[in-house]
This record gives C-alpha cells, sequence and structure tokens, in this order.
C-alpha cells in the first residue's frame, strides 16, 4: 500500500487566498484524521471523520477552516481566507477502526503550509 | 483525558540505551498506553502500545509498572537514525476516543 496521500507537498500563498489541502487515506480505513503542527502549539487535531461522516471538528479553529469527505478515499481541508497565522504543517492520518487508543493511525507526509 | 509529562529533551550517543520516561499520574482503567516517534520533515509513526507490564516489538520495549502512573520507553542500542520527537499518548481504547499529543521528547544521538 502506498500509505497516506497528501497534496500538494508544500504551498505558498498570499493572505486572502484561498487554500485547498488533499488527503488519500489507506484503502480499507474507516477513520480519517486532520492534524495541524507548528512549534508553537505543537501537533493539535482538528478534525475527525468516521465513514465519511465528521465526527468531532471541535478543534477547528474557526469558520475559515473547513473539511469534507465526499468518500472513502479522498478529503479536503479548506481554508478560506487564508492568514499568515496559518502557516503550518498539515498532516492527515488514518486508521482502521473508529479511533481510539488500540486504532493506530497511519500519517501522510504532511503539507507545509506558508501564508506570506 | 489523562495528562502526561515527559522530558522536553535528551542526549544520547550512538550504541547506548535510551530510556525516555512518561508520568501519568491520572490514568484511568480504561486507558493504553502508546507511543509514537517523530522523525523531521514527517509525519509521527507508531511505535509501540501497552496496557501493564512489559511490552516489547523490534523497535523498542515498553515498561509500565503495576500503579500504572508512568511507564518508560526503552530503545536498545539507539544509532543516529533514533534522532526524532517521542510522544507518549494515553486514552481509552474505545472508538470516539481521541489521542492528543503533547511535547513529546526530542532525542538527539550523536555520533
Amino acid at each position: 500500500d502506498a500509505g497516506v496521500i497528501q497534496s500538494p507537498r508544500h504551498e505558498v500563498t498570499e493572505m486572502g487566498q484561498e487554500v485547498t489541502l488533499r488527503c488519500k487515506p489507506i484503502s480499507g480505513h474507516n477513520s480519517l484524521f486532520w492534524y495541524r503542527q507548528t512549534m508553537m502549539r505543537g501537533l493539535e487535531l482538528l478534525i475527525y471523520f468516521n465513514n465519511n461522516v465528521p465526527i468531532d471538528d471541535s478543534g477547528m479553529p474557526e469558520d475559515r477552516f473547513s473539511a469534507k469527505m465526499p468518500n472513502a478515499s479522498f478529503s479536503t481541508l479548506k481554508i478560506q481566507p487564508s492568514e499568515p497565522r496559518d502557516s503550518a504543517v498539515y498532516f492527515c492520518a488514518s486508521s482502521l477502526k473508529g479511533g481510539g487508543a488500540t486504532d493506530t493511525q497511519y500519517f501522510g507526509p504532511g503539507t507545509r503550509l506558508t501564508v506570506l | 483525558l489523562a495528562k502526561t509529562t515527559q522530558p522536553i529533551s535528551m542526549d544520547s550517543y550512538e550504541g547506548q540505551e535510551v530510556n525516555i520516561t512518561c508520568s501519568h499520574n491520572n490514568i484511568a482503567t480504561n486507558d493504553y498506553i502508546t507511543w509514537y516517534q517523530q522523525f523531521p520533515s514527517q509525519g509521527p509513526r507508531f511505535i509501540i502500545q501497552g496496557y501493564k507490564t512489559k511490552v516489547t516489538n523490534e523497535v523498542a520495549s515498553l515498561f509500565i509498572p503495576a500503579d500504572r502512573k508512568s511507564s518508560t520507553l526503552s530503545l536498545p542500542r539507539v544509532s543516529l537514525s533514533d534522532t526524532a520527537v517521542y510522544y507518549c499518548l494515553v486514552g481509552e481504547g474505545n472508538a470516539g476516543n481521541m489521542l492528543t499529543f503533547g511535547g513529546g521528547t526530542r532525542l538527539m544521538v550523536k555520533p
């Protein structure tokens, strides 16, 4: 298996622009997670899907952020409009079952976002 | 969620055994202890998980005392490629219970 695939790997944009990050989970996995990592705040969970349904989006920082999972093999995280403080590495992860400590998460390589 | 405390950073030399201890004083009965490893410019990856006593796999060992209020990740004979951030996570095994990544321990292995 190719693992979790994320695109783009790097994104540089200007403040106010719309940014869309993409993720393809491991085939057969039922849960998908979006995380954001910064030096200041570490690794934060933004949103978690199970069977394509958003279960917990309490980590989404504000209305500028939205995430969708139209099918089992694709998810997007959109930021509109983007701001410099959104600069971070965004990770997507997937797991086989419904989450929880015993459900190993497999992370993608991340998308490094820079908002100028 | 059980709060975890681990050293911010550690240094070691190639060939040494490294032990990273994590404190989780308010661990609950249903909680598992999980360690993830993150190399620079990569996403975290699962290393090992345990509930009590000792667990060993091809990468590491995990020691958990009887009271489960702490755990120790042991890396035998580290190499330069073991330089990474190591996260200790504590959480329930049930679906829907999310894991929280803390600051982790930044391990630097020197030649």
